[in-house]
């Protein structure tokens, strides 16, 4: 069983609709969540990190955490064509960070 | 956050030949990671460069490989050895400030 998992997508919505991006993880010991945005060619770039259960906002961007249910997730309001690239979960546990394999979005002029 | 800058930026490489990566920080850290990405997959660790010590390398890394040099607190290298297509890869160089990962820009090899 992998570490962090995502669903790959791709993953398509209209400009301005809502994008819900999920990540699972594996060990229940894990204390830091992180969502990274990579977009073609380029390194990933941080975009929210959660510590805690419940949501984090963070303007467009609300990060929830359920660690019940070892769940993290990404919300993307008001979606831009700019947003268009690949998410990469990524999670913290001890000194170790383990990634996912990253959601592709596409958003839709 | 840091500004971590890498060189080269993008090589293509013939088989057997070997690339040295170089990794600048603007600030002094204790840890330098070094991560590859291929084509279409998430980030594998290879391995965590300490100064003054030698690097701890990931099951499946090997340091014949992948040597690794951290003179001091703002600067490693990653050398790739005796190169194979399959090493054709992005290479990020990355560093770790209150819990979080952050990445340079990265280095692009192709290896034919």
């Amino acid at each position: 069983q992998k570490e962090v998992e995502q669903n790959s997508g791709p993953l398509s919505v209209p400009e301005g609709a809502i994008a819900s991006l999920n990540c699972t993880y594996s060990d229940r010991g894990s204390q830091s969540f992180f969502w990274y945005r990579q977009y073609s060619g380029k390194s990933p770039e941080l975009i929210m990190f959660i510590y805690s259960n419940g949501d984090k906002e963070d303007g467009r961007f609300t990060a929830q955490l359920n660690k019940a249910s070892q769940y993290v997730s990404l919300l993307i309001r008001d979606s831009q064509p700019s947003d268009s690239a690949t998410y990469l979960c990524a999670v913290g546990t001890g000194n170790q960070f383990y990634f996912g394999t990253g959601t592709s979005l596409t958003v839709i002029p | 956050s840091a500004v971590i800058s890498q060189k080269p930026s993008r090589d293509i490489c013939q088989r057997g030949t070997s690339l040295t990566i170089q990794c600048q920080v603007d600030s002094q850290v204790t840890m330098m990671f070094w991560y590859r990405q291929q084509p279409g997959q998430s980030l594998t660790l290879i391995a965590t460069a300490n100064q003054g010590s030698e690097a701890t390398y990931e099951s499946g890394f090997v340091i014949d490989k992948f040597p690794i040099s951290r003179p001091n607190l703002t600067f490693s290298t990653l050398t790739v050895s005796n190169m194979s297509p399959e090493d054709s890869s992005i290479y990020l160089c990355s560093l770790r400030i209150v819990e979080t990962q952050y990445f340079g820009p990265g280095t692009r090899l192709l290896v034919l």
